[in-house]
């Protein structure tokens, strides 16, 4: 097992398109994570899934903000009608009881 | 809510100096604690934790003591090397491993 894994790596989007990243966690672990991070920021927080169900999400996640994950595998988070505000780095990790595990993330950039 | 305060950076030192950067928290319960390092175009990566009092976290010659007491998880190092050279955040999770709640973030510069 490689660790987490997201796509793509870099997305140039115009604004009002909608764009969705993919993450695969790590094959055990039942717990996912997304996360965003701004240029000279740390991450915050966007929602968790403990299997498939999404137990959390912040009030960061705005409507426009939709994250799944079918069969608690890999997980999709969709953003529509992007705005140039939504350019970030977005951040998925998954996790034991005692550890999160981060992917490489996948940078947008709305144009 | 819970929340992590670092050091503003830059920190800038020359290699073979000795680093400390300083992170204090604010929790209910008894969070688990972590350093993660992230280099440039990169994920974070894991560079240690402590989950509870008292406890030393270690790894690549960094360490950091979890101080109830202070409320702090300070990060150093020896002897840092411009491979060092990265952003370092402090995070912590509550009991049951919801979510991490991170730091700021503070950028190390290690010149050679």
């Amino acid at each position: 097992d490689t660790g987490v894994s997201q796509d793509p790596r870099h997305k140039i989007t115009k604004r009002g398109q909608n764009v969705t990243f993919r993450c695969d966690p790590i094959s055990e672990h039942n717990r996912l994570y997304w996360y965003r991070q701004t240029l000279g920021q740390g991450p915050e927080f966007l929602t968790y899934f403990q299997n498939e169900a999404q137990l959390e999400k912040s009030r960061l996640l705005s409507d426009r903000f939709s994250a799944e994950r079918p069969k608690g595998s890999f997980s999709t988070l969709e953003i529509q009608r992007t705005e140039q505000g939504d350019s970030a780095m977005y951040l998925c990790a998954s996790s034991t009881n005692t550890e999160a595990f981060f992917g490489q993330g996948t940078r947008l950039t709305v144009v | 809510g819970d929340s992590v305060t670092q050091m503003e950076g830059p920190v800038t030192l020359s290699e073979e100096a000795f680093l400390t950067i300083n992170c204090t928290y604010t929790a209910t319960g008894y969070p688990s604690l972590f350093w993660y390092v992230q280099y440039p175009g990169e994920g974070l990566q894991l560079l240690l934790k402590a989950t509870k009092a008292d406890d030393k976290g270690s790894n690549k010659g960094f360490e950091a003591t979890y101080r109830k007491e202070t409320t702090s998880f300070h990060l150093e190092k020896g002897s840092v090397q411009v491979s060092d050279s990265a952003v370092y955040f402090c995070a912590l999770v509550n009991t049951g491993f919801q979510k991490l709640v991170f730091g700021t973030g503070t950028r190390l510069l290690v010149s050679p």
